[in-house]
């Protein structure tokens, strides 16, 4: 089982739904959750983090996160052309200080 | 203007060599980082510092080595030893002082090549 596990994609939703991708995680003792977005051939960029229990609300971004159910996900809003792309879920170690594991990422695909 | 640059962009070496990898921050971070990247997968990593003069072993260490002499430089050296070093490598740094700590800011990345 890998530490850190997404939805498998590619994932396609027609402009203007909602795109949900999920991802879990196996340390029970993370305390830090993070969503980055990767363009083709560019470098992944913060979309957000999450470090408690429930919802967080960015824009058109929506983290959430059930530790007990070792669940995090990220809910697109109104999902535009501009937000295709790997989306990857990291995870900070709750043992080895400073250590993050990442997910395989989910591409979506937004039709116009 | 704060941030992290990576260089080469692209790098091409011949089997046997080593090369090595740059990476320079200027965001006065304590904590940065190595990561490999192969198509289609998500980010390994390879070593981590959290502090100058020491660093760790990620999931993937063997074959590459790394030096931490300064807080803004962390260069990483892939050796002759690593058998399929051809991928996309991604550096990054933290504070983890921040309130949002542990957030990661990467660079832009090496896409290095074996011919």
């Amino acid at each position: 089982q890998k530490e850190v596990e997404q939805n498998s994609g590619p994932l396609s939703v027609p402009e203007g739904a909602i795109a949900s991708l999920n991802c879990t995680y196996s340390d029970r003792g993370s305390q830090s959750f993070f969503w980055y977005r990767q363009y083709s051939g560019k470098s992944p960029e913060l979309i957000m983090s999450i470090y408690s229990n429930g919802d967080k609300e960015d824009g058109r971004f929506t983290a959430q996160l059930n530790k007990a159910s070792q669940y995090v996900s990220l809910l697109i809003r109104d999902s535009q052309p501009s937000d295709s792309a790997t989306y990857l879920c990291a995870v900070l170690s709750g043992t080895n200080a400073g250590k993050s594991t990442f997910g395989d990422g989910t591409t979506l695909t937004v039709k116009p | 203007d704060g941030g992290i640059t990576q260089s080469p962009k692209y790098l091409f070496r011949k089997e046997g060599q080593n090369v090595t990898l740059s990476c320079e921050q200027n965001l006065n971070h304590d904590a940065m980082y190595w990561y490999r990247q192969d198509p289609g997968q998500g980010l390994r990593l390879i070593y981590y510092s959290q502090i100058v003069n020491d660093f760790q072993k990620g999931d993937i260490a063997e074959g590459y080595s790394v030096s931490r002499e300064k807080k803004e430089s962390f260069p990483l050296t892939v050796t002759s030893a690593q058998k399929n070093p051809t991928a996309f490598y991604l550096c990054a740094s933290s504070d983890p002082r921040r309130e949002d700590t542990d957030t990661q800011y990467f660079g832009p990345g090496t896409r290095l090549t074996v011919l």
